[in-house]
């Protein structure tokens, strides 16, 4: 089955510490993105890759890191979360950058920071 | 600065009757438009899209249409069913940078 699954699905942390959540496409996509999804913001673009080893910064970088070492994976790095990262985080991935492209998003990782 | 608004957050439908969502945009420059259709605990799903050459498309229940001197959008679902009840984003992106701009999504509820 075509996918794009992200792990932790929840996760509770504390502030400082270091976090990843993992995300991995199985449809050989070579576009891949990091959104955040915030009440009253709408759903906002934090990086994104557009092949191995190319990744570069969305509207909302500020606290986050990205690599793409392989085609189907692309972690997000949290290296010192704050509170105000708490909130919904969806990757998505599709054939290639052009909008025509549909983007297939992962079921979202829940994050709270204390 | 909000590029792409959605101005309704929440919307209710009597099911069997036409549901209408809108999205304004800014940004002239923006020549692609979708929607996207999100249920709780799931991530969003792509759902019907439109280029700005075209005023009108359609795709069974779903129907997209743009104005573009109005810089508005609109999905319009018919019959409404309890299963569309859902969070509908919209998003528009320009061909210079193919980077997709999301609304702040509204939420549909379709009551029997």
């Amino acid at each position: 089955e075509a996918q794009v699954t992200q792990n932790p699905r929840y996760l509770i942390t504390v502030t400082g510490k270091k976090l990843t959540v993992t995300c991995s496409q199985n449809m050989n996509h070579e576009y891949m993105s990091w959104y955040r999804q915030d009440p009253g913001l709408g759903l906002r673009q934090i990086y994104y890759s557009m092949n191995v080893e190319v990744t570069d910064k969305g509207d909302v970088p500020e606290g986050y890191k990205v690599s793409r070492k392989e085609k189907r994976n692309f972690p997000l790095i949290l290296e010192s979360p704050s509170p105000n990262q708490t909130s919904l985080y969806f990757c998505a991935s599709s054939l290639s950058m052009a909008s025509s492209d549909t983007q297939y998003f992962g079921p979202g990782t829940r994050l709270t920071v204390l | 600065d909000q590029q792409v608004k959605q101005n309704s957050p929440s919307l209710s439908v009597q099911e069997g009757r036409i549901s209408i969502l809108n999205c304004d945009y800014t940004n002239s420059m923006f020549d692609y438009f979708l929607w996207y259709k999100k249920y709780p605990a799931e991530g969003p799903t792509f759902l019907i899209s439109i280029s700005s050459i075209k005023d009108k498309n359609e795709d069974g229940r779903f129907t997209v249409f743009l104005n573009k001197s109005a810089k508005h959008l609109s999905l319009h679902i018919v019959p409404s069913q309890p299963g569309d009840s859902a969070v509908y984003f919209c998003a528009a992106s320009s061909s210079n940078t193919d980077k997709l701009i999301f609304g702040t999504g509204t939420r549909l509820q379709v009551f029997p």
